[in-house]
Order: structure tokens, then C-alpha cells, then sequence
């Protein structure tokens, strides 16, 4: 069944400490994205990438970071250092465009809610 | 800097009215423009996207250069097309990068 797939599905943690929320697709898609979805603020880019062992910090990049070690794998972690991580977050792959007429057509995950606690 | 801007937080409409949802955008270079929608309890998802030119579900958007602008319209709302709506962006001719950006959404509520 092929997908993008996040988990876990809801996190806690305390106040301090690091967590990291993981992402895996088999879609064979070279791109992918994270997202941070509040409400009236739609989706927020943290970090993208379009290649194995490269990556791109997005719009709200301070006090998140990434791996992409393997292209189906781009797990994140938010640290101590970010001052508000409670928030849903959302992950998506997509093809990267070689050419115009190429669809680039995000999937996305179902997404991890993460509560500090 | 790309911006995606949908000014409505809210759209309420009856059944077989109009709809429109706003989406504007700021970007220097060639654009290309989505809209994704997320029903409830379902992943968020594509509905159309500029360069196809297609009617998806009755939805139909045009780009508007000169307005930077990308409206999706459907000219009778149905119950099921409540949901929330989302406008991206995402350059053409980036050099390699697929930045891909969202506005705030709209959520659009159909009444019986």
C-alpha cells in the first residue's frame, strides 16, 4: 500500500527535552516537506528537501532540525531551543519537477500531534 | 519572497449558491498555483492544480497574472464541499528547488 506515513500519531513531552517525528514514504519521491499546522495560520514550511543528504530550512526553520540519510526517510526534531512546539505537523513528498508538465502533486501524511507537556 | 494570501478565514454559503475563495500571491518569477483541500478527518490532498486547466469536483480556478490572483469558483455549492481549502504556490524554474508554500486556508461551509 503505497503512502506517505507518520508516526506517532499524538506525542508528549516534557518541557527541555527533544523529540523527533518520524516520516517514511514509498512513493519514490525525491522531494519532501515539513509543515507546522496552527489554526489561522494554515501550513508554516520548517524544512524541505529535494535530494538524499541535502535540505533547505523553510519559513520557521529556528529551533527545528533534519536528516535525510535515506530518500524515503526525513524524519525532524524539535528541540529545547523551540520556544513554542505544540502544534500539528505535517509531512509530504512530492516528485521533484525535471520538467514543467511533470505534476508535482504533494502527499501527505496524516500527521503528528505533538503537546508539551 | 513568496507569499500566499487568502484573506477569508471563513466562507459560509447555502446550498447551490455560488462560491468563491479568494487566494493572491507574490512571487517574482513563474508560478505555478494549487489548491489542496482537507475534508474532515481526511489527509489534505489535491484538488487542482493551474496548469492542467481542469474542472475537478466542479471546482474551477483561473491565474490571473496581472491581479496575481488564483480564485477557485464553483457555481453551485454542494453539502459535501465543505471543508478547508488551501492555496499554494510553487516556482516554475527554481534552479532545483520546489519550494512549495501554502496560504492560511479558508474554510468553506455549505448549509442545507
Amino acid at each position: 500500500d503505497g503512502g506517505i506515513t507518520q508516526s506517532p500519531k499524538y506525542l508528549f513531552r516534557k518541557e527541555g527535552q527533544n523529540v523527533t517525528l518520524s516520516c517514511e514514504q514509498n512513493l519514490n519521491h525525491d522531494a519532501m516537506y515539513w509543515y507546522r499546522q496552527d489554526p489561522g495560520q494554515g501550513l508554516r514550511l520548517i524544512y524541505y528537501s529535494q535530494i538524499v543528504n541535502d535540505f533547505q530550512k523553510g519559513d520557521i526553520a529556528e529551533g527545528y532540525s533534519v536528516s535525510r540519510e535515506k530518500k524515503e526517510s526525513f524524519p525532524l526534531t524539535v528541540t529545547s531551543a523551540q520556544k513554542n512546539p505544540t502544534a500539528f505537523y505535517l509531512c509530504a513528498s512530492s516528485k521533484n519537477r525535471d520538467m514543467v508538465a511533470v505534476s508535482t502533486e504533494a502527499f501527505f501524511g496524516q500527521g503528528t500531534r505533538l503537546t508539551v507537556v | 519572497a513568496q507569499r500566499v494570501t487568502q484573506p477569508e478565514k471563513l466562507l459560509s454559503v447555502f446550498k447551490g449558491a455560488p462560491v468563491e475563495l479568494k487566494c493572491n500571491y507574490s512571487y517574482s518569477g513563474s508560478p505555478e498555483l494549487f489548491w489542496y483541500v482537507q475534508y474532515s478527518r481526511q489527509r489534505l490532498q489535491l484538488l487542482l492544480r493551474h496548469i492542467s486547466r481542469e474542472s475537478i469536483k466542479g471546482f474551477t480556478a483561473d491565474l490571473n497574472k496581472g491581479e496575481t490572483s488564483f480564485h477557485l469558483k464553483k457555481p453551485f455549492a454542494q453539502e459535501e464541499d465543505s471543508a478547508m481549502y488551501y492555496c499554494a504556490l510553487q516556482p516554475l524554474f527554481s534552479g532545483g528547488y520546489n519550494k512549495l508554500i501554502f496560504g492560511a486556508g479558508t474554510r468553506l461551509a455549505v448549509h442545507p
